[in-house]
């Protein structure tokens, strides 16, 4: 059982490049999210996704963006890259469209932008 | 704004119980969700508490007070596998989740 999964794992990027996080889950679950973790923050949301062919922004989704094609995908990508990027990104997603609370999520992405 | 407030790091003794507090103060309730997380690794559901008073599961206790914006996460029995962050985190009046910044827990023999 797969869950949700993340790629890359790790990835060291120059600032100024272009970068898409990917995330794919297996359990056909309706809403999708991306945070990003930093030392001594909470959790905090950069963008969502209800469902299959809608986006939201979350608190900091300044400098990202995301697609939902389907129900499985939900990429994020960082259109020019900045240092302040640096953090660790998580993906989840819950079973029902409104947010239950109870979120799955993937491995993380540490993605360094020097 | 909206904060949640928990310590930062706790330690105790392996075989005892520790209570790791939250206090929130946010825009509407509609739960109150407690997730571990091992260092390295991705957040798991811990518990849920929609009403006022304590939810038990196994070893892990949950309590919560909405008229005092107040949690608790009560862990007994304390094993080495317990040493995690915990993470409380409030669901908002738009259904969104705000995170505390979680509480390291370490556990010593």
């Amino acid at each position: 059982i797969a869950g949700i999964t993340q790629a890359p794992t790790s990835q060291i990027l120059a600032a100024g490049r272009r970068m898409t996080l990917r995330c794919t889950q297996d359990m056909r679950h309706n809403a999708m999210y991306w945070y990003r973790q930093d030392l001594g923050l909470g959790l905090r949301l950069i963008h969502y996704s209800n469902t299959a062919g809608t986006t939201g922004k979350g608190e900091v989704p300044d400098g990202y963006s995301v697609s939902r094609a389907n129900t499985d995908d939900f990429p994020l990508t960082l259109a020019s890259a900045v240092p302040s990027q640096t953090s660790v990104y998580f993906c989840a997603s819950s079973g029902t469209e409104e947010n239950t609370g109870e979120l799955f999520f993937g491995e993380g992405s540490r993605l360094t932008v020097l | 704004g909206q904060n949640i407030d928990q310590p930062t790091e706790m330690t105790a003794t392996e075989g005892a119980i520790v209570q790791i507090n939250c206090t929130y103060q946010t825009s509407g309730f509609n739960g109150l969700f407690w997730y571990q997380q091992h260092a390295g690794e991705a957040p798991t559901f811990l518990s849920c508490n929609v009403l006022d008073g304590l939810e038990e599961k196994g070893r892990f206790s949950s309590f919560l007070s909405r008229s005092k914006g107040y949690s608790y996460l009560l862990l007994k029995e304390l094993q080495m596998k317990d040493s995690a962050s915990y993470l409380c985190a409030v669901l908002d009046s738009n259904y969104q989740l705000i995170w505390g910044a979680g509480t390291k827990l370490i556990i010593k023999p």
